[in-house]
């Protein structure tokens, strides 16, 4: 159990769905992240909320939006998706501002866009 | 531009050792991390150095030269559950308490018996 969850872990939509990733974390940390994994591509850092303020959003689309309501949870909204963005999304968390700040990651939500 | 660079794919027999390495450029450098991840499930933390030189823990070493820019994974007394992807990753701090991660590829390794 890594402290980090997500639900759903499994998602098929079609490209004029809409639908929404969830993430929660119980480890008291003050940063969380979203990032894309595709086969045979690096993570990529999608979204940084750090003390509940983003911080990063590395020219994501905007049918991507993130949302941080407190610093325990974090939600990935979709809308109008492309088959290309069909990936694992893993959502991290992470303590800043103390030293090490290794991040924890949640199990993933595999998105499958039709 | 931000870079990192892994071998894509190793093999090692049970018992042996292995070393992965992992040579990055990045604008900015406050820390390279090492995370394993096994098969459909998340990366879980390895190692992390900032300083140039040796960390050891366990089975796991992984040592950093900065100026080289360049890190290496070694795993000693390799067992079958080794079997994973490797990923490297630069913290790039951007901002006071803004954390930017880059990761590599990943490496995959197999373990043979």
């Amino acid at each position: 159990e890594t402290g980090v969850t997500q639900t759903p872990r499994h998602l098929v939509m079609g490209m004029t769905n809409k639908k929404s990733l969830k993430c929660e974390q119980h480890l008291g940390h003050n940063a969380m992240y979203w990032y894309k994994q595709s086969a045979k591509k690096p993570l990529e850092l999608m979204f940084v909320y750090s003390l509940e303020e983003r911080v990063e959003n590395n020219s994501v689309p905007s049918r991507f939006s993130p949302e941080c309501p407190n610093s325990s949870h974090l939600f990935l909204h979709l809308h109008t998706l492309q088959p290309e963005d069909s990936a694992l999304y893993l959502c991290a968390s992470s303590q800043v501002l103390a030293g090490l700040n290794e991040q924890f990651f949640g199990p993933g939500t595999r998105l499958t866009v039709l | 531009g931000q870079n990192i660079d892994q071998p894509t794919e190793m093999t090692a027999t049970e018992g042996a050792i292995v070393q992965i390495n992992c040579t990055y450029q990045t604008s900015g450098f406050n820390g390279l991390f090492w995370y394993q991840q096994h098969a459909g499930e998340a990366p879980t933390f390895l190692s992390y150095n900032v300083l140039d030189g040796l960390e050891e823990k366990g089975r796991f070493s992984s040592f950093l030269s900065r100026s080289k820019g360049y890190s290496y994974l070694l795993l000693k007394e390799l067992q079958m559950k080794d079997s994973a992807s490797y990923l490297c990753a630069v913290r790039d701090p951007r901002e006071n308490y803004g954390q930017n991660f880059v990761f590599g590829p990943g490496t995959r390794l197999s373990v043979l018996p």
